[in-house]
């Protein structure tokens, strides 16, 4: 089953903060994070599988509540760079390997 | 080291027509996952391959097929093309499951 990003769509200033989240109705194994730019791939940004844990890359950090099925990225000290679709993945535990997409963020940062 | 090569990166085809969609993994890397991406549906897994086992599929009908080689390259099959299957095919590597995986830059497939 799909998992349920929100907000659909946020503007930003530079310097500002974001958060997108990443909810399943279904016990979680993993979730992962990417981010797209327009007529470009989706580039990785990272995997949490551990319930709770929360990794970082660059000023852009993820949790990962297994309780609440749900993850949150956190987009601090926002850059123009960081203008993109981002997308959460998730793999439940009795379909691990088979990734399902979140619909979706578009994040705009404006100067 | 070489990204994630996908060829060709575009493609026209006529309805009824069938497509074959290559993908060249990063080199060392054993799981090669394909998705289907489009503006209504979004980013939709199709399957992962590892090590030439299909090991998952997404919920897309018998006219996608896929096969892994032994040196980890893959091939994914469209038959009986249909209008609705125009997107963009995208590919990912991964050196094993559940670690970081890199996109090709996609096949963006026509169909007329």
């Amino acid at each position: 089953q799909q998992p349920v990003q929100s907000p659909q769509a946020v503007i930003l200033r530079e310097g500002e903060d974001a958060v997108i989240n990443c909810s399943s109705s279904k016990a979680l194994y993993s979730v992962h994070w990417y981010r797209q730019k327009h007529g470009e791939a989706p580039v990785f940004l990272m995997i949490l599988l551990k319930g709770g844990e929360q990794k970082g890359h660059e000023k852009i950090s993820a949790s990962f509540n297994e309780k609440k099925q749900q993850s949150s990225l956190y987009l601090t000290a926002s850059q123009l760079s960081y203008s993109g679709t981002y997308f959460c993945g998730t793999e439940v535990y009795t379909n691990a390997g088979k990734s399902t997409f979140g619909d979706g963020t578009t994040l705009t940062v404006k100067p | 080291k070489a990204g994630v090569t996908q060829t060709p990166r575009y493609l026209i085809k006529t309805r009824g027509q069938q497509v074959t969609l290559s993908c060249s993994p990063i080199s060392g890397h054993r799981s090669v996952s394909w998705y289907q991406q489009t503006p209504g549906q979004g980013l939709q897994f199709l399957f992962e391959y590892f090590s030439e086992t299909q090991r998952n599929k997404g919920n897309f009908p018998g006219r996608f097929s896929g096969r892994q080689f032994s040196n980890s390259r893959s091939e994914m099959n469209v038959s009986t093309l249909e209008l609705g299957d125009s997107a963009l095919y995208l590919c990912a590597s991964s050196p094993v499951a559940d670690t970081e995986a890199f996109f090709g830059q996609g096949t963006r497939l026509t169909v007329v």
